[in-house]
């Protein structure tokens, strides 16, 4: 399954919102998860099954959609939040990865 | 905490050979289905290679088929990726990562080794 995500930067301010989009190629019901990259750091998982947020996760992280359209919001952007953005699928074998939203400043 | 921490990577030349290791703590390791995902410099990530809890079940990415071997050591909470006939294109941070089972996300990441495939 391959996955494609949107836009490939996405340029916000501090304070504001920002959506990311994740798009399948065939329909993972809410098989999708949404991990956080920073550099120099591991990949965190952020959200899975499309809209449940892991275990500490703050709440301005949220998770929508199903079948092959999935967004990521991120609401009042903290600076910590600078980052890039991958979403997963764990659908079909193997899993596959779309190729990030960096969100920058 | 949960900690998984990457050893083993650095500079060798094509055709060469590494060995990875990953130490996990802070989790109960036969819990857990454990994978190899790497990023190229540049680029995404790409899981490699995945490991069952008790090591019976094994899969491969196609890129890596037949070159890289993936073992675990329950009693020493330790992953393996033993990697032959390296090519240029295997340059790549090498992520241990883990999962509750074949059907779920990548909870647990640790730091990440890098491996330089060069002549």
């Amino acid at each position: 399954i391959v996955m494609t995500q949107s836009p490939t930067t996405l340029s916000v301010s501090p304070g504001e919102s920002a959506t990311l989009s994740c798009r399948a190629s065939q329909n993972i019901y809410s098989n999708l998860a949404w991990y956080k990259h920073n550099p120099g750091q591991p990949p965190r998982l952020l959200i899975s099954g499309a809209s449940t947020r892991a275990t500490g996760v703050p709440a301005r992280f949220s998770g929508s959609g199903s079948g092959t359209e999935f967004t990521l919001t991120i609401s009042s952007l903290q600076t910590e939040d600078f980052a890039v953005y991958y979403c997963q699928q764990f659908d079909s074998w193997p899993p596959t990865f779309g190729p990030g939203t960096k969100v920058d400043i | 905490q949960v900690k998984l921490v990457e050893s083993g990577g650095g500079l060798v030349k094509p055709g060469g050979s590494l060995r990875l290791s990953c130490a996990a703590s802070g989790f109960t390791f036969t819990d857990y289905y454990m994978s190899w995902i790497r990023q190229a410099p540049g680029k995404g990530l790409e899981w490699v290679s995945y490991i069952s809890n008790s090591g019976a079940t094994i899969y491969y990415a196609d890129s890596v088929q037949g070159r890289l071997i993936v073992s675990r050591d329950n009693t020493d909470n330790s992953l393996f990726l033993q990697m032959n006939s390296l090519r240029t294109e295997d340059t790549a941070i090498y992520y241990c990562v883990g999962a509750r089972g074949r059907w779920y996300p990548f909870d647990f990441w640790g730091r990440g080794t890098l491996v330089t495939v060069s002549s």
